[in-house]
This record gives C-alpha cells, sequence and structure tokens, in this order.
C-alpha cells in the first residue's frame, strides 16, 4: 500500500504560467509534508515544508497547500521558468523528523520556454 | 563545508559480493540516513543516526544490509552477498539546524 501518491507522472507548463503539482496521503498520522526537487544525477533537495497545523506556506514562487481533510497537498509554482525542470518529490512524515519520511514516486515538470 | 558526499558515484559489482559505501555528512549535522532509490521511484528510507547511535534500523531491506556511524561522522552503508534486486541509486542525507541536505547518491549495478 503506498502511503504517499503523485499520480501524474509528468507535467509540462509554459514559462510564466503556474504550475501546479498535487500529492495524496493516506496515512492520518502524518503530521509534517516536504516537497523536494531533483536534477539528473543529483541527489533530491529541500524546497518547502509544511506542518499539519498550518494549511498554506510560501517561499518566494513556491506555495504548498495542505487539505487535512482531503488528505491532499499541493505545490505551486508561479511563475514558472525553466530552470524549474526537474522532478519533485513529495514526501510525508510523522513529528517532523522528516528524514524518515515516506516519499511519493514524484512528478517530472518541464516549463517551455 | 561542500555539503554531503557519497563514495563512490558508482559501483558494478557481481552477484554475491559484498559492497560498502560512505557517506560524509555536514559536519555540524548530527543526523545522517540512508535510502534507496530504484527507478522510477521515490527515496525509500532505509535506517538513520543520531550521532553514532542507530535510532532505527527496522526498515533495512534485510540482514544483508548494515550501517554503521563509528565516530558519529561519516557512515558506511553495507550490503552482503548482493543479488540483482539491490541494483538502485542509494542516497544519503543530514540534518541539522537549516534542514536536510542529501548527497548524490551511489549507483549500485549487480551484475
Amino acid at each position: 500500500d503506498q502511503q504517499v501518491k503523485q499520480n501524474s507522472p509528468s507535467l509540462s507548463v509554459q514559462e510564466g504560467r503556474i504550475s501546479i503539482l498535487n500529492c495524496d496521503y493516506t496515512n492520518s498520522m502524518f503530521d509534517y509534508f516536504l516537497w523536494y526537487k531533483k536534477y539528473p544525477a543529483e541527489g533530491p533537495t529541500f524546497l518547502i515544508s509544511i506542518s499539519s497545523i498550518k494549511d498554506k506556506n510560501e517561499d518566494g514562487r513556491f506555495t504548498v497547500f495542505l487539505n487535512k481533510s482531503a488528505k491532499h497537498l499541493s505545490l505551486h509554482i508561479v511563475p514558472s521558468q525553466p530552470g524549474d525542470s526537474a522532478v519533485y518529490f513529495c514526501a510525508a512524515g510523522i513529528n517532523t523528523n522528516a528524514g524518515k519520511s515516506t516519499f511519493g514516486d514524484g512528478t517530472t515538470l518541464t516549463v517551455k520556454p | 563545508d561542500t555539503g554531503v558526499s557519497q563514495d563512490p558515484r558508482h559501483k558494478i559489482t557481481k552477484r554475491g559480493q559484498n559492497v560498502t559505501f560512505r557517506c560524509d555528512p555536514i559536519s555540524e549535522h548530527n543526523r545522517l540516513y540512508w535510502y534507496r532509490q530504484t527507478l522510477g521511484q521515490g527515496p525509500e528510507f532505509l535506517t538513520y543516526f543520531q550521532n553514532e547511535a542507530q535510532l532505527e534500523k527496522s526498515r533495512l531491506l534485510s540482514d544483508r544490509f548494515s550501517a554503521e556511524r563509528p565516530k558519529g561522522s561519516f557512515s558506511t552503508l553495507e550490503i552482503q552477498r548482493t543479488e540483482q534486486g539491490d541494483s538502485a541509486m542509494y542516497l544519503c542525507a543530514s540534518s541539522g539546524v537549516g534542514g536536510y541536505t542529501f548527497g548524490s547518491g551511489t549507483r549500485l549495478t549487480v551484475v
């Protein structure tokens, strides 16, 4: 049973538009959520996180929204830039030990110039 | 400090051989994590250390897998009697104040 799911393997958007990446989870014990970005031949890079006590967290062009009742979170990138093209992983954990997080399988974002 | 370093970057080994990977975390980070990532999937947590103490190892994939962090600095992950199913990317990450940082991983190919 996959506890964290990213149902869209890929997403393509035009430069300057909004990118929305989605993630669903099943374990109601998860209380801390993270997004990572990964370029080829590199390890994942932490982007942004959100605790379950919040429903929104913003950092520059990146905003994460959390809907606990739906067990759903999303990452919004506005405006999208070609350098944002990468694989994005959603991860969920318990008690802020996010290193033990369960990861989704990733969504490949392509931002076209 | 240049971040989390993993060595080697690539390892090809014959089935049945033992392999050992090394991870050097960011020096001021006290937590260190190991993950496995197979093609098309996200990283899968294996084990972690707080300083030299291994606080969880129940997620190690089998008793062929073991990890150490003897002095609370670098860590090693060993796989004994490798199998073709062990072929994957093995990632290390460290954490402290300021967040989590991953290394670039060691890609293992078992032939």
